[in-house]
This record gives C-alpha cells, sequence and structure tokens, in this order.
C-alpha cells in the first residue's frame, strides 16, 4: 500500500498569505496525485486533478506541482473561505489511499 | 446537476450487518466506476472499494475484504455496499463517490454516518 505523508498537520494563517502543503508517497505514483478541500461539516470536493490540472469551477489561487513522489499545493493568497481540511489522494496503485489531512485555519 | 445521495447508516451492534444504498441523479451513471470511502469521527479518509462500470471488476480495501460487497444496478442509478459482520472501527461516516478521468474522485454525496456499538 502507498502510504502519503502530508506536511503540515496543521496551519494557521492571515488572509492573503500564502498556503504551501506538501504531499510525499512512499512510492512513486507519477501524476496520479489528486487534492480535495473538505470544510467542516461537508464533504470533500476535489480541488487539483493528476498533479497540477485545474478544476472547472476552483477558484485560480489554487495550484498543484509535483511528480513521482514529491507534491504541493498551493493556495495563493488565503481566503477565509479557505478554512478547511485539504487531502492528497493517489490513484496509481490500488488501495487508493490519501494523506492524513492538513488542517488550514484562519488566524 | 450531479447528485449523490447516500441512506442506509444508523446504529448496529458489533458483528451485525447493514446496507447502504447510493443514488445517483444528473449523471450517466452506468458510464463510471464508483467508490465507497469512510471517515471515521474526526479521523482522516480512507477507500473502502469500488466497482467498474457495469460491475463486472470490484476492488476492496484489505480491511473490508471478505466482509463488504459493493454492487450496483445500473437500471435505478444506484450503488450499493453490504456490510457484515460489522466491528468498532468500522464506525464512520461512508460517502459514495463517481470516479472520473482515471480515478479522481469527482463528485461526492453527503454521506451516511455508521454507528458500530452495544
Amino acid at each position: 500500500e502507498i502510504v502519503l505523508t502530508q506536511s503540515p498537520d496543521f496551519q494557521s494563517v492571515t488572509p492573503k498569505e500564502k498556503v504551501i502543503i506538501t504531499c510525499r508517497a512512499s512510492q512513486s505514483v507519477g501524476y496520479k496525485l489528486h487534492w480535495y478541500q473538505q470544510k467542516s461539516g461537508q464533504s470533500p470536493k476535489v480541488l487539483i486533478k493528476y498533479a497540477s490540472q485545474f478544476i472547472s469551477g476552483v477558484p485560480s489561487r489554487f495550484g498543484g506541482s509535483g511528480s513521482g513522489t514529491d507534491f504541493t499545493l498551493t493556495i495563493d493568497s488565503l481566503e477565509v473561505e479557505d478554512a478547511a481540511t485539504y487531502f492528497c489522494h493517489q490513484s496509481s496503485n490500488l488501495p487508493w489511499t490519501f494523506g492524513q489531512g492538513t488542517k488550514v485555519e484562519i488566524k | 446537476e450531479v447528485s449523490l445521495v447516500e441512506s442506509g447508516g444508523g446504529l448496529v451492534q458489533p458483528g451485525g450487518s447493514l446496507r447502504l444504498s447510493c443514488a445517483a441523479s444528473g449523471v450517466t451513471f452506468s458510464s463510471y466506476w464508483m467508490s465507497w470511502v469512510r471517515q471515521a469521527p474526526g479521523k482522516g479518509l480512507e477507500w473502502v472499494a469500488n466497482i467498474k462500470e457495469d460491475g463486472s471488476e470490484k476492488n476492496y480495501a484489505d480491511s473490508v475484504k471478505g466482509r463488504f460487497t459493493i454492487s450496483r444496478d445500473n437500471a435505478k442509478k444506484s450503488l450499493y455496499l453490504q456490510m457484515s459482520s460489522l466491528r468498532a472501527d468500522d464506525t464512520a461516516v461512508y460517502y459514495c463517490a463517481r470516479e472520473s478521468w482515471g480515478s479522481v474522485l469527482e463528485y461526492w454525496g453527503q454521506g451516511t454516518l455508521v454507528s458500530v456499538s452495544s
């Protein structure tokens, strides 16, 4: 099973700051790494697919990069509505696995 | 607009069984793989199982293999998860999700809570 490790676990950020979340895979997943946002009490929502591809309707301040084992989710100019937990997910090898999540809090 | 609505959750005793359903609308259900993903209270996401468009292929997480069975009825646009020999660590919100673009979990339901306790 591929283990995904996110860093940090928690981040407290001021609005308009830049947020960087990393996801490291225990073995290569190629580009099959996706990012989700889960707000409190809601189901997850996909933000970025295949490491860096944009999803229609997702604000352009969300971006992704990386390949192989190291990936990054970037939120340029954080907004209050971005308070959430962010998860990475690999679909390279079954079983699909998720990172443990990074909670982003607004200061 | 795509809508996935789960039902069937509830309180069940250890060793018991439960069947979850997921009703899809606004989507060509039969053209997509479907997954179940769960989230224990205050915890992260765990993929449980998925099923091919025509039901001919199914995959399971080791933690549920032999106890859970995923199935679908394309005519009814419905996905199911039959859960048996339930344990306390199966307690979670269970989400159904549509896979797109090669296993990206594009759409999610609102989830249904399963609590396993005596």
